[in-house]
């Protein structure tokens, strides 16, 4: 079967650093995504990731590890906006999209 | 109107009842899908439209029924629900089914089955 994991639950200080992972095992990769889910409100794009190596959009990045079925999203500066829910979504090789059940993260000030 | 809108925002309705919910986007996009988000599950893809045309059921039971008269508009009509049925159902839009093709939300529409 196809799987993707994500820890339920992180908590983080505001100004810290905090890294959600997600390790998939799905029958072929063409991408991974990450979205981000506020309470209430609709899913909005973070970032894509088809290649190895990390992506970086200003305090967020996505990292990709292809031969290990592994992302990360790495959030810095926290702020109390970040909190969230973090969706990750992998691509298989029917181009169907597998999600996660998500990372509610918790900020702290 | 920007994005992806969807009405009713929010919807209780008894078992023997008929709704319908709308979503609507306004990016030009040939792709919409429907999607069930329950708590603490990973969302669940019902429906897949592509020009119009249906490309994925992901045996989805009967109660439930897409419509899509063209590319900016998708129904889901509903009859004869369970209350396990209650989630929020999400629309989402897509340039097209590639893969790198990033899909844009709704705010979906918070369904409650008594």
């Amino acid at each position: 079967g196809q799987n993707i994991d994500q820890p339920t639950e992180m908590t983080a200080t505001e100004g810290a650093i905090v890294q959600i992972n997600c390790t998939y095992q799905t029958s072929g990769f063409n991408g991974l995504f990450w979205y981000q889910q506020h309470a209430g409100e609709a899913p909005t794009f973070l970032s894509y990731n088809v290649l190895d190596g990390l992506e970086e959009k200003g305090r967020f990045s996505s990292f990709l590890s292809r031969s290990k079925g592994y992302s990360y999203l790495l959030l810095k500066e926290l702020q109390m906006k970040d909190s969230a829910s973090y969706l990750c979504a992998v691509i298989d090789s029917n181009y169907q999209l597998i999600w996660g059940a998500g990372t509610k993260l918790i900020i702290k000030p | 109107e920007t994005g992806v809108t969807q009405t009713p925002r929010h919807l209780v309705m008894g078992m023997t009842n008929k709704k319908s919910l709308k979503c609507e986007q306004h990016l030009g996009h040939n792709a919409m899908y429907w999607y069930k988000q329950s708590a603490k599950k990973p969302l669940e893809l019902m429906f897949v439209y592509n020009f119009k045309e249906q490309t994925e059921n992901n045996s989805v039971p009967s109660r439930f029924s897409p419509e899509c008269p063209n590319s900016s508009h998708l129904f889901l009509h509903l009859h004869t629900l369970q209350p396990e049925d209650s989630a929020l159902y999400l629309c989402a839009s897509s340039q097209g089914l590639a893969g790198g093709d990033e899909q844009y939300f709704g705010p979906g529409t918070r369904l409650t089955v008594t």
